[in-house]
């Protein structure tokens, strides 16, 4: 089976940056994925890694390391609008997505 | 543009009854998905096409089926709904399944069965 973990909950101030670990043991690998998910709502697309090291998109920044099964979630100036759950996705061999139970991130004023 | 549709928003339903999610995407995508998102255990998947004519079976397909007569439906039938089926139910689907091919999610069906 697939095995993905990332933190319950992680709380931080706004203006602050906040880092989102995800790690996974799955049957093979063809991508990671990160989305958010507001209370309520649908997942949103947010990143895609194939390739090790950094991608960049505005203040979000996604980073894997598929040797270490490792993956991060970068969130840098937090706004209060970032309060949401993120969840991790590792698409394996058979291309499905696998989850992992996702992370509620809360901003503070 | 609409993107994915799912009704009803939400529903009660009597156990032992029957009941289909509606899903319906405009964007011609190839592939399609059903989760179901519980608390603390993420979203799992249900069943899944890859192209019209297509379905296969995902994580927990058991009480649930579906159909891909056309691009763009897939409905998900209960066919004798049981309370452990109460759960948000997401539909999604996705340009292909390989490459950096994103999964596009619905806005979810809320269903209670008691």
């Amino acid at each position: 089976g697939q095995n993905i973990d990332q933190p319950t909950e992680m709380t931080a101030t706004e203006g602050a940056i906040v880092q989102i670990n995800c790690t996974y043991q799955t049957s093979g690998f063809n991508g990671l994925f990160w989305y958010q998910q507001h209370a309520g709502e649908a997942p949103t697309f947010l990143s895609y890694n194939v390739l090790d090291g950094l991608e960049e998109k505005g203040r979000f920044s996604s980073f894997l390391s598929r040797s270490k099964g490792y993956s991060y979630l970068l969130l840098k100036e937090l706004q209060m609008k970032d309060s949401a759950s993120y969840l991790c996705a590792v698409r394996d061999d058979d291309y499905k997505l696998s989850f992992g139970a996702g992370t509620t991130v809360t901003v503070r004023a | 543009t609409a993107g994915i549709t799912q009704a009803p928003t939400s529903q009660i339903l009597a156990a032992g009854r029957s009941m289909t999610l509606r899903c319906t995407q405009d964007m011609r995508h190839n592939a399609m998905y059903w989760y179901r998102q519980d608390l603390g255990l993420g979203l799992r998947l249900i069943h899944y096409s890859n192209t019209a004519g297509t379905t296969g079976k995902g994580e927990v397909p058991d009480g649930y089926s579906v159909s891909r007569a056309n691009t763009d439906d897939f409905p998900l039938t209960l066919a004798s709904a049981v309370p452990s089926q109460t759960s948000v139910y997401f539909c999604a689907s996705s340009e292909g399944t390989g490459g950096s091919d994103t999964q596009y999610f619905g806005p979810g069906t809320r269903l209670t069965v008691l």
